[in-house]
């Protein structure tokens, strides 16, 4: 199947700075690609989908300020969340479409 | 607004044992239907996709059904293994020309040798 990449795996940082996630897809291109947060014990929840050249698509309260998304290629999806708190704590997952969804591993954020 | 709910939440069997988890959708009108599994603090991974057309879908000692009408899938798992403990999330597509997936909360099982 295909693989999607996400880095870092886990990130610490101090509350108020703010930290970027790659995610990137290494054997076919996706033109869309998805980004999800999972709290502890509970379900994914999609928060917007990149789109390569043009803007993301925001789910309903999900700040874009806050949530900056780049699609920079059509193998590359970043996800910079601004001055973090520690309630952006969460697991965040990406996944690009190739005829199915395929998903990274994920990327452990916790805000000190 | 499509909702999935799963249910156990939570399953402990003793190794060996067949077992049967449940979900359900509000919105009988979904592209697909697919089942993940999840290792603490990893990705996901694809088990089984049922197109809506579809009735089962077979991968190994997984079978997953679908009966779209009624709002429901099953993930069927023969003869399980301790391998086999993790947390296992039912995902609909509503449409087909959008990707977007909605999760339920998952059920967890564990398998004891």
């Amino acid at each position: 199947g295909a693989v999607v990449s996400q880095h870092p795996s886990w990130v610490i940082c101090k509350s108020g700075t703010s930290v970027k996630i790659e995610c990137r897809s290494l054997d076919f291109q996706a033109t869309t690609m998805f980004w999800y947060r999972q709290f502890p014990k509970q379900s994914l929840m999609l928060m917007a989908t990149s789109n390569e050249g043009s803007k993301a698509t925001y789910e309903q309260g999900v700040e874009k300020d806050k949530f900056l998304i780049n699609h920079a290629s059509l193998t590359l999806s970043t996800l910079t969340v601004t001055s973090a708190h520690p309630e952006d704590s969460s697991f965040y997952i990406c996944s690009a479409p190739y005829n199915e969804q395929f998903f990274g591993p994920g990327t452990r954020l916790t805000v000190l | 607004k499509q909702e999935v709910t799963q249910i156990p939440a939570a399953l402990s069997v003793p190794e060996g044992e067949n077992l049967v988890l449940n979900c359900s959708f509000t919105d009988s009108a979904i592209y697909n239907l697919q089942w993940f599994r999840q290792d603490p603090g990893k990705g996901l991974t694809s088990l089984l996709l049922i197109q809506s057309s579809q009735r089962e879908q077979t991968s190994g000692r997984l079978n997953a059904s679908l009966d779209k009408s009624s709002g429901r899938s099953t993930l069927y798992i023969a003869a399980s293994q301790p391998g086999d403990s993790a947390t296992y999330l039912c995902a609909v597509q509503s449409g087909a020309g959008s990707y977007q997936l909605t999760f339920g909360k998952g059920t967890k099982l564990s398998v004891i040798p």
